[in-house]
């Protein structure tokens, strides 16, 4: 079985703080992929980012940064100099691997971050 | 290029009836996937649709059902309406199942509500 862990449910921090997100997983599969989705009031799930879990290079984006750990099992997002549009919910998310195991996303219970000016 | 549509946005519905909602994937996507989401339960895999074929689906019960038309498109379908079905109901497209593409893109959702 599959199951993703957002132990933080709500994160309030001033702009310009840094914060850091944090996702813990748990798989059985060798092949797998993480991701982060941001949903915005609107309802809609953006999509962050997309790691295979062969490739534990950190990756930076701008303002965003992400540290894969399989030793840990953990795949967290930091968000440096967050801005008020940065308040959303974020969530993690890990899909199986392999090109038949289909398009099904575990998900994480979210990150409800506040961004206050 | 236009994103995943769905439709309608907004549904109200009423113990014992049922509801059809509709999502169109990206343009060239084949898999379209559907997903609840609620306060307590979270985001939750309903069921997957590739090239006209369920191929998974979720722990949900018979209520729930869905199809894939030929042009990828795709309806859901919740029959007895019940309390509990209200949430927000997310579609999602992927290209396909490789590496290079299996980034689910999601809709804005439609939120039931069931009063």
């Amino acid at each position: 079985a599959q199951k993703v862990t957002q132990a933080q449910t709500e994160i309030s921090v001033v702009e310009k703080e840094d914060v850091t997100l944090d996702c813990v997983y748990e798989t059985r599969d060798t092949t797998y992929y993480l991701f982060w989705y941001k949903q915005p009031p609107s309802g809609e799930l953006v999509f962050l980012i997309r790691r295979n879990s062969f490739d534990e290079q950190n990756e930076i984006s701008g303002r965003y940064s992400w540290n894969f750990q399989k030793s840990t099992s953990s795949f967290n997002f930091t968000i440096t100099a967050s801005q008020v549009v940065d308040s959303a919910v974020y969530f993690c998310a890990l899909k199986r691997g392999g090109e038949t195991s289909g398009s099904r996303l575990t998900f994480g219970e979210g990150t409800q971050l506040t961004v206050n000016p | 290029k236009a994103g995943v549509t769905q439709t309608p946005r907004y549904l109200i519905k009423t113990r014992g009836q049922q509801v059809t909602l509709s999502c169109s994937p990206i343009s060239g996507h084949r898999s379209v996937s559907w997903y609840q989401q609620t306060p307590g339960q979270g985001l939750q895999f309903l069921f997957e649709y590739f090239s006209e074929t369920q191929r998974n689906k979720g722990n949900f019960p018979g209520r729930f059902s869905g199809r894939q038309f030929s042009n990828s498109r795709s309806e859901m379908n919740v029959s007895t309406l019940e309390l509990g079905d209200s949430a927000l109901y997310l579609c999602a497209s992927t290209l396909g199942d490789t590496l290079a593409k299996n980034i689910q893109y999601f809709g804005a959702g439609t939120r039931l509500s069931v009063l």
